[in-house]
């Protein structure tokens, strides 16, 4: 089974600090996205990647960031949490020519 | 960019009915359109998918559609259980050269089916 894991389920973080969220997939993927999940408005992409080094903006890229340093691993970077960020961030992987997405449980962030 | 449109958001069957949740799209371009249900407190999982090649795909009691020239497609869930109950999310990509997808979500319905 492919396991995609979140490292925190919950967190709680105050204004202006600085977030990390990381993603780890044991399935050998090629790509890796980040999503935001909010009531009433599905999940929005925010970045992803095709390969190690490679980024690319998703449609709500503003006030993220993204590093992947290796195949496994993809990490999204709130420079400056604000408390628009509140939110569950849903990491996902997928195989390049299938297109089949495989979710983590997600990461409940609360900005105070 | 591709603009995925989902309905409705909140549909309440009895057990033993059909449900059909439906979603339309911007980018003819989009050759993909897979279908994810969340239950609650757990992540989304794939159910079934459908490509442009193909104007229906079954599998048991869900069914896909796909109409390219309105550039809608629909989820059909028949006699309905309980354990359907669930947020569903449609969603269409393109894949450049035969590579990668770039998934667009719909806003999602959630479905109650009462017993």
């Amino acid at each position: 089974d492919v396991k995609v894991t979140q490292s925190s389920r919950y967190l709680v973080k105050r204004t202006g600090e600085k977030v990390f969220l990381e993603c780890v997939q044991d399935m050998d993927h090629e790509n890796m996205f980040w999503y935001r999940q909010d009531p009433g408005l599905g999940l929005r992409l925010i970045y992803f990647s095709y390969d190690v080094k490679m980024k690319e903006k998703g449609d709500i890229p503003e006030g993220y960031s993204v590093s992947r340093e290796k195949k496994e691993r993809f990490s999204l970077i709130l420079e400056s949490a604000s408390t628009n960020q509140t939110s569950m961030y849903l990491c996902a992987s997928s195989e390049t020519n299938t297109g089949e997405l495989f979710f983590g449980e997600g990461s409940r962030l609360t900005v105070l | 960019g591709e603009n995925v449109e989902q309905h409705p958001s909140t549909l309440s069957v009895q057990e033993g009915d059909s449900a059909v949740i439906k979603c339309t799209y911007s980018d003819s371009a989009s050759n993909y359109f897979p279908w994810y249900k969340q239950e609650l407190g757990k992540r989304p999982q794939l159910i079934i998918d459908i490509r442009s090649n193909v104007g229906e795909k079954k599998d048991q009691r869900i069914a896909v559609t796909l109409n390219k020239t309105a550039k809608h497609f629909s989820l059909h869930i028949t006699e309905t259980q309980p354990e359907d109950s669930a947020v569903y999310f449609c969603a269409a990509s393109k894949n450049s050269g035969g590579s990668n997808y770039k998934l667009t979500f719909g806003k999602g319905t959630l479905l109650t089916v009462n017993p």
